[in-house]
């Protein structure tokens, strides 16, 4: 156990729809970080948030959005979904600022029919 | 760009065997770190070693680094049928840019 926690760990929805995928990071930690992983693009990352602030961004599609809260919980906003956004999303958690150990999350797999 | 490019894609090897998995990369950095992933399971990390450093253990598991030819390999000794999984390495930069780059990983599987 990582001491990551998403939720929720299953989502099916359909094309066109908006969901929210949440993330707690381990206690102590100020940065998270999102992934997404499918069987095609591999294990790619969209977004960090370092204490609050956005901090890095990667390969995040407009439709994707994401915001960490004051008590660092974190959410991944995926709107006007499509079939190809259909994938594992994960959430990792470190210390501080990017460069040191993550702990992952054990995924929200979303389901875009 | 992918940072980090694993080596080989894939590997199959008996219980028991070695299993040597390498990473190459482009650009300096601090450190570079592995990470195991089961099927459809969060990373988890499993070692770093930091650009100063020529080899590392943790176990079963042994990390060289190589900077001057940008490349490391992560030697798994004695296998076991559990470590079948997915192997990435990451390249960790610190500064203005400071993140953790992963590569596209390596399927490993121990057969039994």
């Amino acid at each position: 156990d990582s001491g990551v926690t998403q939720t929720p760990k299953h989502l099916i929805t359909a094309t066109g729809q908006r969901v929210t995928l949440r993330c707690s990071p381990r206690s102590g930690d100020l940065s998270v970080y999102w992934y997404q992983q499918s069987l095609d693009q591999g294990l790619q990352f969209l977004i960090q948030y370092y204490n609050g602030e956005e901090r890095a961004k990667g390969n995040i599609l407009e439709r994707f959005s994401a915001q960490q809260f004051p008590d660092l919980h974190s959410e991944l906003n995926l709107s006007s979904l499509e079939l190809g956004d259909s994938a594992l999303y994960f959430c990792a958690s470190s210390a501080q600022t990017g460069w040191e150990t993550q702990y992952f999350g054990p995924g929200t797999r979303l389901l875009v029919l | 760009s992918q940072q980090g490019e694993e080596d080989p894609q894939a590997l199959s090897i008996q219980e028991g065997e070695n299993a040597t998995m390498n990473c190459s990369y482009k650009t300096s950095i601090n450190n570079l770190q592995w990470y195991r992933q089961n099927s459809g399971r969060g990373l988890v990390h499993l070692i770093l070693i930091r650009s100063n450093e020529r080899e590392k253990h943790s176990g079963r598991l042994r990390v060289t680094l190589d900077t001057s030819k940008k490349s490391s390999s992560l030697l798994i000794t004695a296998s076991r049928a559990a470590d079948t999984a997915s192997y990435f390495c990451a390249t960790g930069r610190t500064g203005a840019n400071s993140k953790l780059t992963f590569g596209k990983g390596i399927t490993l599987s121990v057969r039994p």
